[in-house]
């Protein structure tokens, strides 16, 4: 089927490898950010997320650091598997309209070599 | 199970006709979103509700329509008047507001 990741920055690393994967958000009032991964012809996977009022939060083989002053985002997986492979989406809270919806960015490529 | 289910899986148009996307939860989430994934262009918001019978448009609202006469329910249209209808239609819901989004499976929709 079509790809999704076709024209996106893509990251390749050897199985085992730690990753980081960097997203840039827009919007200084954003509380709330959320990692997804998405398979090809799949709908996205939540992975982790965090609240604008920390700095950094741990989940099994993922880190997701916050930097708020020069409005950066982080995704860190440990010992990289083929498993990982997949478009990795950053999605930040906005309120729009005195609703919040999520933005999300425009993905990075991870691929993982056995 | 609880999820978010989308049908069909793969959706063929031809130009100038309707087409109705379906999306249906059971996870008795408050709020339902349609997003639109074009390669390289990651998600973009098309409409999203928050509340039964109460529906806001996104950011590429043209072209498409919606409902929400049901919790559990909101299907997208898109009409003839979409240009460019060919896409990858991915439907969420949220438990509510500020909360992380579960995603159906998407629908591939191609004009021919």
């Amino acid at each position: 089927g079509e790809s999704v990741g076709l024209h996106l920055p893509t990251l390749s690393v050897q199985e085992g490898d730690n990753s980081i994967i960097n997203c840039a958000y827009s919007n200084s009032a954003s509380d709330y950010f959320i990692w997804y991964k998405q398979e090809s012809g799949k709908g996205p996977q939540f992975i982790i997320d965090i609240r604008s009022n920390m700095d950094k939060r741990q989940g099994q083989r993922v880190t997701v650091l916050l930097n708020k002053t020069v409005k950066h985002l982080s995704l860190q997986i440990a010992a990289t598997q083929p498993g990982d492979s997949a478009v990795y989406f950053c999605a930040e809270n906005i309120a729009f309209r005195g609703y919040s919806t999520l933005t999300f960015g425009k993905g990075t490529m991870l691929l993982v070599s056995p | 199970d609880g999820g978010i289910t989308q049908s069909p899986k793969y959706l063929f148009r031809k130009e100038g006709q309707n087409v109705t996307l379906s999306c249906e939860q059971n996870l008795n989430h408050d709020a339902m979103y349609w997003y639109r994934q074009d390669p390289g262009q990651g998600l973009r918001l098309i409409y999203y509700s928050q509340i039964v019978n109460d529906f806001q448009k996104g950011d590429i609202a043209e072209g498409y329509s919606v409902s929400r006469e049901k919790k559990e329910s909101f299907p997208l249209t898109v009409t003839s008047a979409q240009k460019n209808p060919t896409a990858f239609y991915l439907c969420a819901s949220s438990v509510k507001v500020n909360y992380g989004y579960t995603f159906g499976s998407g629908t591939r929709l191609t004009v021919v």
